[in-house]
């Protein structure tokens, strides 16, 4: 199984400050066919179904405000918000989709300093 | 609009059985892979199991191969969730989740709470 390890655990960052947020997989998730890398990040605030954010590491869903960003290739990822909202509280996953069994990061916590 | 209902969860002795649906509207249902995900209180995301839009493929978590069956009726917009065998650690919030044309899933459901205790 590929393992995901975000770091860190928990975050606190000033309003109007970048958050960044990092995921390393224990394998690649790219796929050289079509050079796309399998990684996806979610925003979960409590109570709620988590929200897909990115995709292919790097693909804004429609919706996402543009302070939310993805990166990374092969093992190593990072989102970034730019500059940090009150309403980006919550908890963030990264998640690899290249093979199954699927498997998700353990969650950081983002919060306001 | 895309939508996603869960429906089934509840309080079931451990051994016992739970078949969970998910009903979804506004979107094409049999074009889509679907998933099941779950959570259990206070902890992180955990997916379970996939089924391709024509039940081609399927796969299951470790966790749960051999007790949990996915399955769909395409017919019908549904998506089940038939679980067998429940442990305590099998207590969560059940989410079913459409595949996007990223591949991992984009719309989810607010899910349906399990609890496996005597």
């Amino acid at each position: 199984d590929i393992v995901m390890t975000q770091s860190p655990d928990s975050l606190a960052v000033s309003l109007g400050e970048r958050a960044t947020i990092n995921c390393k997989s224990s394998q690649s998730v790219l796929y050289t066919y079509n050079n796309k890398n399998y990684l996806a990040w979610y925003q979960q605030k409590p109570g709620q179904p988590p929200r897909l954010l990115i995709y292919w590491a790097s693909t804004r869903e429609p919706g996402v405000p543009d302070r939310f960003s993805g990166s990374g290739s092969g093992t190593d990822f990072t989102l970034t918000i730019s500059s940090l909202q009150a309403e980006d509280v919550a908890v963030y996953y990264c998640h690899q989709y290249y093979i199954t069994p699927r498997t998700f990061g353990q969650g950081t916590k983002l919060e306001i300093k | 609009e895309v939508q996603l209902v869960e429906s089934g969860g509840g309080l079931v002795q451990p051994g016992g059985s739970l078949r969970l649906s998910c009903a979804a509207s506004g979107f094409i249902f049999s074009n889509y892979s679907m998933n099941w995900v779950r959570q259990a209180p206070g902890k992180g995301l955990e997916w379970l199991s996939y089924i391709r839009s024509t039940s081609s493929s399927i796969y299951y978590a470790d966790s749960v191969k051999g007790r949990f069956t996915i399955s769909r009726d395409n017919a019908k917009n549904s998506l089940y969730l038939q679980m067998n065998s429940l442990r305590a650690e099998d207590t969560a919030v059940y989410y079913c989740a459409r595949d996007s044309y990223g591949d991992c899933p984009d719309y989810w459901g607010q899910g349906t709470l399990v609890t496996v205790s005597s």
